[in-house]
């Protein structure tokens, strides 16, 4: 069965600061690579998603994240954290034919210190 | 924009008892998901709905779990006798389709407390 993990249970980072958060995920093939976000309170928002093309792609709120495929990653990068950006992130993965079913991974909390 | 809402918020329930929680798709959605997350845990698929039926549902959803679009707006999770373990946030989800093409729009969840 497909598994996300996301080592990092806690992160803290200055504001202004970059910031990268890791995933990695283990399937046969490439799955469908996603990362949401959420803020406290609120449901799971979607930052970006990988399914196919170019390697790195872009999301909302300045995010991006590299598919690598070699080392089975998708990590998640900002060049310089905003206070709001403090949260929970969750990288996730649906399989080909999934009808939108995700599987998550633990989750990295985001603490910005400023 | 458009949003999932879910209520309550927050819910105490004593084991054994039973418990609906409600969402409210977005409108032109078809397709409708619970997720739910124990403290600490994964965030976790339970069951996706469409056409009034489930099209799929895990291991986790059994006979104690039940989903229901009692009419044309609210889509709701039925426990029917309430266990210790149940205690999670519950998060309720929609999309357009059933690709990955349209993403999951997730309502904020309504915490389950049983005691």
């Amino acid at each position: 069965a497909q598994s996300v993990t996301q080592p990092d249970i806690h992160i803290t980072v200055s504001e202004g600061a970059s910031l990268e958060l890791r995933c990695n995920y283990s399937y046969g093939a490439t799955p469908y690579l996603f990362w949401y976000v959420q803020s406290p309170g609120q449901g799971l928002q979607l930052l970006l998603k990988y399914f196919s093309g170019d390697t790195l792609v872009q999301g909302i709120k300045g995010f991006e994240a590299e598919f690598k495929r070699s080392q089975s990653s998708f990590n998640l990068r900002k060049p310089s954290v905003h206070w709001s950006d403090a949260a929970e992130y969750f990288c996730a993965v649906g399989l080909t034919g999934g009808g939108n079913k995700l599987t998550f991974g633990t989750g990295t909390q985001l603490k910005v210190e400023l | 924009e458009p949003e999932v809402t879910q209520t309550p918020s927050h819910q105490v329930t004593q084991m054994g008892q039973e418990v609906i929680l409600r969402c409210v798709p977005i409108s032109n959605h078809l397709y409708f998901y619970w997720y739910r997350q124990i403290l600490g845990q994964k965030v976790e698929f339970l069951v996706s709905f469409y056409n009034n039926e489930i099209s799929e549902k895990s291991e986790i959803f059994d006979d104690q779990f039940s989903v229901e679009r009692p009419d044309g707006s609210n889509f709701t999770l039925k426990i029917r006798s309430t266990k210790l373990e149940d205690s999670a946030m519950y998060f309720c989800a929609s999309s357009a389709q059933s690709s990955y093409n349209s993403p999951l729009h997730f309502g904020n969840g309504t915490r389950l407390t049983v005691t």
